[in-house]
């Protein structure tokens, strides 16, 4: 079956520090992927999207990574900061269809 | 402002009712979708639409019902038969094909006592 997995376990860092998340998936050929910030009752917001044949895609402070053969993304937020504290979701968008897929998502808490 | 707009926020319904939530976009998108997320959980896949007038089922869509006669508005029904229907729902929209990001509203959470 398809699935997208992310860490379950809440990752809590001290401010300044780069926060890394995974996202592995299993059973789809993505052409691209997604990340999205979550904050408590607000609907996801997106952050940065990366194509297949991109390996690394920056935004200020944000670093997403694809690797296709390992079937992974990680997400970087380097110089942390409490205002970052969300939870980050990843979604894939499988060829052929316009079926945005979440993983259930990876909250990130900054310590100041 | 363009943008996507649910409503209510807040919804409380008797056991056995329907109730449709309300999803407008002004974005001129053609995609769009309905999400639920339970306490903790990621967001899962109840319908989406690509065209007016065309819609797919998702991965949880027993119990819901929707329908896409206008490009901006693509209305839920939670009906009676959906056996555990309070959660946090969730519409979104998209470009159509462009493999765009995904522009969410604000979420309806509906409790049904």
């Amino acid at each position: 079956s398809q699935k997208i997995e992310q860490n379950s376990e809440a990752l809590n860092i001290q401010e300044g520090k780069t926060a890394t998340l995974t996202c592995n998936y299993t059973n789809y050929s993505p052409a691209y992927l997604q990340w999205y910030r979550q904050d408590p009752g607000r609907g996801p917001v997106f952050l940065l999207l990366i194509r297949e044949n991109e390996k690394e895609k920056r935004k200020e402070r944000l670093k997403v990574t694809f690797d296709t053969t390992l079937k992974q993304s990680l997400f970087h937020i380097t110089a942390s900061q409490p205002a970052d504290s969300a939870t980050y979701l990843c979604a894939l968008d499988p060829r052929g269809n316009n079926r945005l897929a979440f993983g259930k998502g990876n909250q990130v808490v900054v310590i100041p | 402002d363009g943008g996507i707009t649910q409503s209510p926020k807040y919804l409380f319904r008797k056991e056995g009712q329907n109730v449709t939530l309300s999803c407008e976009q002004n974005l001129n998108h053609d995609a769009m979708y309905w999400y639920r997320q339970d306490p903790g959980q990621g967001l899962r896949l109840i319908y989406y639409s690509q065209i007016v007038n065309d819609f797919q089922k998702g991965d949880i869509a027993e119990g819901y019902s929707v329908s896409r006669e206008k490009k901006e508005s693509f209305p839920l029904t939670v009906t009676s038969a959906q056996k555990n229907p309070t959660a946090f729902y969730l519409c979104a929209s998209r470009e159509q094909g462009a493999r765009t990001e995904a522009f969410f509203g604000q979420g309806t959470r509906l409790t049904v006592v």
